[in-house]
């Protein structure tokens, strides 16, 4: 069964400390991984995305790795801001359907405390 | 910022009631979607669209419809609320492309509904 599981499920952090998400997954066949980042009452916004040949990818203050082999990914986010307190979902796509199906996390969900 | 709308943001209505949530993109996608969110779980899809006339179940089944009449427009109709369909509603969009491909899905803002 296709799966994708977060942890923690949620944290809390001071401002400007770091922090990282970790994500794992069963989808197979695997065709790509990304990160969004989903705001209370809103929709998910994309922050990375990588590939099978991809092992890191950075987008400001967020970077998220990828290591296939194990079906594991983390997110990584520097210098957290009040700005960051969001619910961070991994998101897995296989490449064994037309539509290019997304297998969704239940999402990790960061609180930054000033 | 993604061109995808939603309409309500959000609705409280009473149990019978027929709703309907209006999606629009303005990017010329292909592919549309909707997707059901509870608090603290994952998305999960319940309908698809992979264009005009094109429309499919999702993996968790819906009492909804949808209808695809034109590429911008994905309206979700719900015939008799029921306070079993309070949830949150996302729509997305995704560009034409081949299998498995990045075509990144964009997102609304969601339709918070509530059935009392």
């Amino acid at each position: 069964k296709n799966q994708v599981e977060q942890s923690p499920q949620s944290l809390i952090i001071l401002e400007g400390k770091n922090c990282t998400l970790q994500c794992n997954y069963t989808v197979s066949p695997f065709s790509n991984l990304r990160w969004y980042k989903q705001d209370t009452g809103r929709g998910p916004v994309s922050l990375t995305i990588m590939t099978f040949s991809e092992n890191t990818k950075s987008n400001g203050r967020y970077t998220a790795t990828l290591d296939a082999d194990t079906k594991q990914s983390s997110l990584h986010i520097t210098a957290s801001q009040l700005s960051d307190s969001a619910s961070y979902i991994c998101v897995v796509s296989d490449r064994g359907s037309t539509l290019g199906r997304l297998y969704f996390g239940r999402g990790t969900q960061l609180t930054v405390w000033p | 910022e993604a061109d995808i709308y939603q309409t309500p943001r959000y609705l409280v209505i009473g149990t019978g009631k027929k709703i309907t949530l209006e999606c629009s993109q303005t990017m010329g996608h292909d592919k549309m979607y909707w997707y059901q969110q509870d608090p603290g779980m994952e998305l999960h899809l319940i309908h698809y669209s992979y264009g005009v006339n094109s429309t499919e179940k999702g993996d968790l089944s819906s009492e909804s419809t949808v209808s695809r009449i034109r590429t911008e427009h994905f309206p979700l109709t719900l015939e008799s609320a029921r306070p079993s369909h309070t949830s949150q509603y996302l729509c997305a969009s995704s560009g034409s492309g081949f299998t498995g491909d990045l075509n990144e899905q964009f997102f609304g803002p969601g339709t918070r509904l509530t059935v009392l």
